[in-house]
């Protein structure tokens, strides 16, 4: 089956660091996705990671274990606009992107 | 350049009537893809368009049906409305390369159009 947990819901401090854990069960797998979204707007593109290991862009980074079905997704100095959800999807071996539920991430001043 | 573009904003409709949502990809984009979010939930992938056909699809009743036009934008249609069919429907497009590099897999997603079956 098709399986991705990620925490529900967290909350963060304004300027800390927060990292979002992704864990993943699908049927093969083509590369991880993380995407942003804020209340009643569409999802924005954030990282792609196929190969092992982290990627960094700017204040984020994206970390990906194809052995454990592991990712997380690392926001540095963080911000109020951060507050939103975070999408992490897997692309399966049929090319299926498989999302799950989102984490409802709180900045708090 | 214009991004993805998705129209109508807002529609309701009453249950068993039937709707059509049109999507219009990203320039240079050639695949469409189609998701229904439920508040609170993430997408859910409905079916794939490339090349004018269904490429792949989820676990979706043959109610929801789709197209894709020669200029690659597509139409998402949905028959015998059901109040669960509430959600907000999202058109993402990606390129597709013969390579299959990594920037073929990024995905941009439209606005979306909210759905409420009343």
């Amino acid at each position: 089956g098709q399986n991705i947990d990620q925490p529900t819901e967290m909350t963060a401090t304004e300027g800390a660091i927060v990292q979002i854990n992704c864990t993943y069960q699908t049927s093969g797998f083509n590369g991880l996705f993380w995407y942003q979204q804020h209340a009643g707007e569409a999802p924005t593109f954030l990282s792609y990671n196929v190969l092992d290991g982290l990627e960094e862009k700017g204040r984020f980074s994206s970390f990906l274990s194809r052995s454990k079905g592991y990712s997380y997704l690392l926001l540095k100095e963080l911000q109020m606009k951060d507050s939103a959800s975070y999408l992490c999807a897997v692309r399966s071996r049929d090319d299926k992107i498989i999302f799950g539920k989102g984490t409802r991430l709180h900045i708090l001043p | 350049d214009a991004g993805v573009t998705q129209s109508p904003t807002h529609l309701i409709k009453t249950r068993g009537q039937q709707v059509t949502l049109r999507c219009s990809p990203k320039s240079g984009h050639d695949t469409v893809s189609w998701y229904q979010q439920a508040l609170g939930q993430g997408p859910q992938f409905i079916f794939q368009y490339y090349e004018e056909e269904e490429r792949q699809r989820g676990n979706f009743p043959d109610r929801f049906s789709g197209h894709q036009f020669p200029n690659y934008s597509s139409e998402l249609n949905v028959n015998a409305l059901l109040l669960g069919d509430s959600a907000l429907y999202l058109c993402a497009s990606s390129p597709t390369t013969l390579t299959r590099s990594r920037s073929s897999y990024e995905q941009y997603f439209g606005p979306g159009t909210r759905l409420t079956v009343t």
